[in-house]
């Protein structure tokens, strides 16, 4: 079935360490999306990508990095400059911008504490 | 900037109730609209999506309607079930310079609970 893969599920990391969270989809769509969700508040856009190699900061990339060598590829790399990194992350994509009707598609997510 | 406000942020009804979720929003040059349903510790899923050129869509037990003008969309559930169960989202969705990239903007959810 076509979707999109978000590993790990839980991760911990280490004071002063970068992880990076795995976005695979197969739903060959041409823009994928990182947003983070902390507990009881709306989504907020941290990067996005339109094609392979090449990607926007959104609202809160600060601490963060990601790479687009693949169109089915959106690792985000939650670097130890993020001060605040415990939160829940939702990678997303969708077809390219202006087929009629297109909507967002979301992974199941990955939660990240910091220990 | 865009700020997106949903209303409650809690609701409790007893099953078979008709509800209604509001969203509203600042900024009245949207592309679209949508509603997700995020169940606990889960992903968002689409729902419903209305085109800013739309009044309303339709999908099963759910009707979405959007009053740009006034800067409002609401979420009617007919017949609730237990099953309905969730949070509810809105987003806003705008258009970006870049290469015709969408941003969603979205609200902080209202978190709905059916009765059985």
């Amino acid at each position: 079935d076509g979707g999109i893969t978000q590993s790990p599920k839980y991760l911990f990391r280490k004071e002063g360490q970068n992880v990076t969270l795995s976005c695979e989809q197969n739903l060959n769509h041409d823009a994928m999306y990182w947003y983070r969700q902390d507990p009881g508040q709306g989504l907020r856009l941290i990067y996005y990508s339109q094609i392979v190699n090449d990607f926007q900061k959104g609202d809160i990339a600060e601490g963060y990095s990601v790479s687009r060598e693949k169109k089915e590829s959106f690792p985000l790399t939650v670097t130890s400059a993020q001060k605040n990194p415990t939160a829940f992350y939702l990678c997303a994509s969708r077809p390219r911008s202006g087929i009629s009707g297109n909507t967002i598609y979301f992974g199941e997510g990955s939660w990240l504490t910091v220990v | 900037k865009q700020e997106v406000t949903q209303i409650p942020a809690a609701l409790s009804v007893p099953e078979g109730e008709n509800l209604v979720l509001n969203c509203s929003f600042t900024d009245s040059a949207i592309y679209n609209l949508q509603w997700f349903r995020q169940d606990p510790g889960k992903g968002l899923t689409s729902l419903l999506l209305i085109q800013s050129s739309q009044r309303e869509q339709t999908s099963g037990r759910l009707n979405a309607s959007l009053d740009k003008s006034s800067g409002r969309s609401t979420l009617y559930i007919a017949a609730s079930q237990p099953g309905d169960s969730a949070t509810y989202l809105c987003a806003v969705g705008s258009l970006l310079r870049v290469q015709g990239a969408q941003k969603l903007v979205f609200g902080q959810g209202t978190r709905l609970t059916i009765n059985p």
